[in-house]
């Protein structure tokens, strides 16, 4: 079973309205959390890091929350844009093996005019 | 800086088949990885490394292997192509293996279709 479930699987919304993806891991023990945006055909670029300590991470229109309690993690998207037609990846990092991670299906997501 | 690069971008092979997929980074990263994208599930580790010389197995090794002689390059083979390994390929690289806020940089990926 994998380590990090996200829902949606995809989704689609209307170009300036939000969205909210999930993630839900199960990562022991937990170093950081971090959310990827891949492009079709590209590789995924790093959008927010976050550690235990941190609970809110922004980037842009981008707002990442972290509840290291309950092992839950979501991303928000405000006021979508057409270019944020992409996947979302969540990726969690152990702190027994940095360099090893463990990454989510990913949430695709499409925005439309 | 060009950041992480891989070739070739796409690729068919038949069944039986042996190729080579190359990455490379000029941001003297000490760590690099590969991985496999399937639909419907997440990136998978097939081989890292963390320093010229050093390598080590990830999730799914099985027929690939790999080898470290520069820092820069971390080429991936396919000794015998199956079509189990048909899926698009990632190489990644970081400045190091450890570090809470170590970022992995992602190369533009391989798509590999093995008959």
């Amino acid at each position: 079973k994998n380590q990090v479930e996200q829902s949606p699987q995809s989704l689609i919304i209307l170009e300036g309205k939000n969205c909210t993806l999930q993630c839900n891991y199960t990562v022991s023990p937990f170093s950081n959390l971090r959310w990827y945006k891949q492009d079709t055909g590209r590789g995924p670029v790093s959008l927010t890091i976050m550690t235990f300590s941190e609970n809110t991470k922004s980037n842009g229109r981008y707002t990442a929350t972290l509840d290291a309690d309950t092992k839950q993690s979501s991303l928000h998207i405000t006021a979508s844009q057409l270019s944020d037609s992409a996947s979302y990846i969540c990726v969690v990092s152990r702190s027994d093996s940095w360099g090893k991670l463990q990454f989510g299906a990913g949430t695709q997501v499409v925005v439309t005019p | 800086n060009a950041g992480v690069t891989q070739t070739p971008k796409f690729q068919v092979l038949k069944t039986g088949q042996s190729m080579t997929l190359q990455c490379a980074q000029d941001m003297n990263h000490e760590y690099m990885s590969w991985y496999r994208q399937d639909p419907g599930m997440g990136l998978r580790l097939i081989h890292y490394s963390v320093g010229a010389g050093i390598t080590d197995q990830g999730e799914v090794p099985n027929g690939y292997n790999v080898s470290r002689s520069t820092t820069e390059d971390f080429p991936l083979r396919l000794l015998s192509a199956a079509p189990s390994q048909t899926s698009v390929y990632f190489c990644a690289s970081s400045y190091s293996f450890s570090g809470l806020y170590n970022e992995q940089f992602f190369g533009p990926g391989t798509r590999l279709t093995v008959l």
